[in-house]
């Protein structure tokens, strides 16, 4: 089953604004991560939170999290038109046997209008 | 330099048909994946393989199967295709799992999208 839901599944804004997407998931997590993939292109990684942590900064990136939710945000600051491409947040959290597993979510649509 | 490439990028064929996806990794990582990514933009693991340990998403018919010759390649196979595996096919790598805190970033090639007829 899916574990990592992003909300809302498509946002469009401004040149200029800020964009805030939401993730959350349903069983305990070793880290969170989030990547971007830009139209007919591979994913990039972006950032990756471990459980114990609740904020990471990198660039004009902010991550959250909260595992007492169960859910992350990423917040994307004075955002540029080339910010525009999906973002998955993936999970990393037991599979079974011993071995671990990275879920992703079905991704937010982000445009960013010039 | 391409950190992890896949070839071909587009591969059209017939339904029943046998093909393959080649993926290499030039970042010395010692654990590859394949994903399936649907028309929706789900992205869905179906393989996991290092050098010690193939791990095998349980959804996955059997159709498809990964070879590796070293530990810079990951090459798909699939046999009998379907309409159904219509998708584009990811490759990554990461480094292998770390110890207590799960998988590393992945990197990811640009993607196979495989079209049946």
């Amino acid at each position: 089953s899916q574990q990592g839901e992003e909300d809302p599944q498509a946002l469009s804004i401004q040149e200029g604004e800020n964009a805030t997407m939401n993730c959350s998931y349903k069983t305990s997590i070793n880290n969170l991560q989030w990547y971007r993939q830009n139209s007919g292109r591979g994913l990039v990684h972006l950032i990756l939170i471990r459980s114990n942590e609740r904020e990471k900064h990198s660039g004009r990136l902010r991550v959250t999290l909260d595992t007492s939710k169960k859910s992350s945000s990423l917040l994307i600051t004075a955002s540029r038109a080339a910010d525009t491409a999906s973002y998955f947040c993936a999970t990393d959290a037991p599979s079974g046997a011993g071995s671990y597993q990275l879920t992703f979510g079905k991704g937010t649509k982000l445009s960013v209008i010039p | 330099d391409t950190a992890v490439s896949q070839t071909p990028k587009y591969l059209v064929t017939q339904m029943g048909n046998d093909k393959s996806i080649k993926c290499e990794q030039n970042l010395g990582h010692d654990t590859m994946y394949w994903y399936k990514q649907d028309s929706k933009k789900f992205l869905k693991i179906m393989f996991s393989y290092n050098n010690k340990e193939l791990i095998i998403n349980e959804t996955v018919p059997n159709r498809f199967s990964p070879k590796s010759p070293d530990k810079a390649h990951l090459n798909l196979h699939i046999n009998s295709l379907e309409l159904g595996d219509s998708a584009v096919y990811f490759c990554a790598s990461s480094q292998d799992k770390g110890v207590g805190w799960g998988h590393y970033e992945q990197y990811f090639g640009p993607g196979t999208r495989l079209t049946v007829t």
